[in-house]
């Protein structure tokens, strides 16, 4: 069955450095979704990507962060200048389209630690 | 702001017996509804959407919605104890911008009592 998939798994950082986390969406998918969870808390929405650009984008999703699809199969949300309060869950998700269920598929996160 | 309410629980069911779920919902606009299940370290997982006001079953799972009273509700019935779980209630909420994005419910934790 098609997946998400999401690297790295786990990435410890220090405070101020950039990381970049990494996600290959289902392959006939074409919205492309960032969200986050710290921990005990519930999962916020991101940014969504259409059309290689942003659709729609949180007040979280402030100049620090961007994304980019560089190739045909990457989506990768960048993280620059990382803030102890960016330690979280991050999912990457895709979605079929406007026009049909809206289902988003998950994938297994990747959980940046900063330090 | 446009949200999606849900009791956080725990909410502790016998095993064997129909543990209900509900979320509201604020923008009257919303047309998808979703739950997701969502282990402890885990990514969600969709086990239902729903669209239409009415039931909707799959399996163990019933689905009601009711867009008048802004109302989604979950029913999973003969509860096992690997239903222990948290359910996440996820409305797509139309943006200012005319944007859907999907955004969930704080969550409820479910335990089912062998």
């Amino acid at each position: 069955e098609p997946e998400v998939t999401q690297t790295p798994s786990h990435q410890v950082t220090q405070m101020g450095q950039e990381v970049i986390l990494r996600c290959v969406p289902i392959s006939n998918h074409l919205y492309f979704y960032w969200y986050r969870q710290i921990l005990g808390q519930k999962v916020e929405f991101l940014v969504s990507f259409y059309n290689n650009e942003i659709s729609e984008k949180s007040e979280i999703f402030d100049d620090q962060f961007s994304v980019e699809r560089p190739d045909g199969s990457n989506f990768t949300l960048k993280i620059r200048s990382t803030k102890l309060e960016d330690s979280a869950m991050y999912f990457c998700a895709s979605s079929g389209g406007r026009g049909n269920t809206g289902e988003l598929f998950f994938g297994e996160g990747s959980r940046l630690t900063v330090l | 702001q446009k949200e999606v309410e849900q009791n956080s629980g725990p909410l502790s069911v016998p095993e064997g017996a129909i543990a209900s779920l509900n979320c509201t919902y604020s923008d009257r606009g919303s047309q998808s509804f979703f739950w997701y299940r969502q282990y402890s370290g885990k990514s969600p997982e969709l086990i239902m959407s729903i669209y239409s006001n009415g039931d909707k079953e799959d399996g163990r799972f019933t689905a009601q919605l009711n867009k008048a009273s802004q109302y989604v509700s979950l029913l999973i019935r003969d509860s096992q104890p690997s239903d222990s779980a948290t359910y996440l209630c996820a409305v797509n909420i139309i943006s200012n911008f005319g944007n859907e994005k999907l955004t969930f419910g704080t969550g409820t934790r479910l335990t089912i009592i062998p």
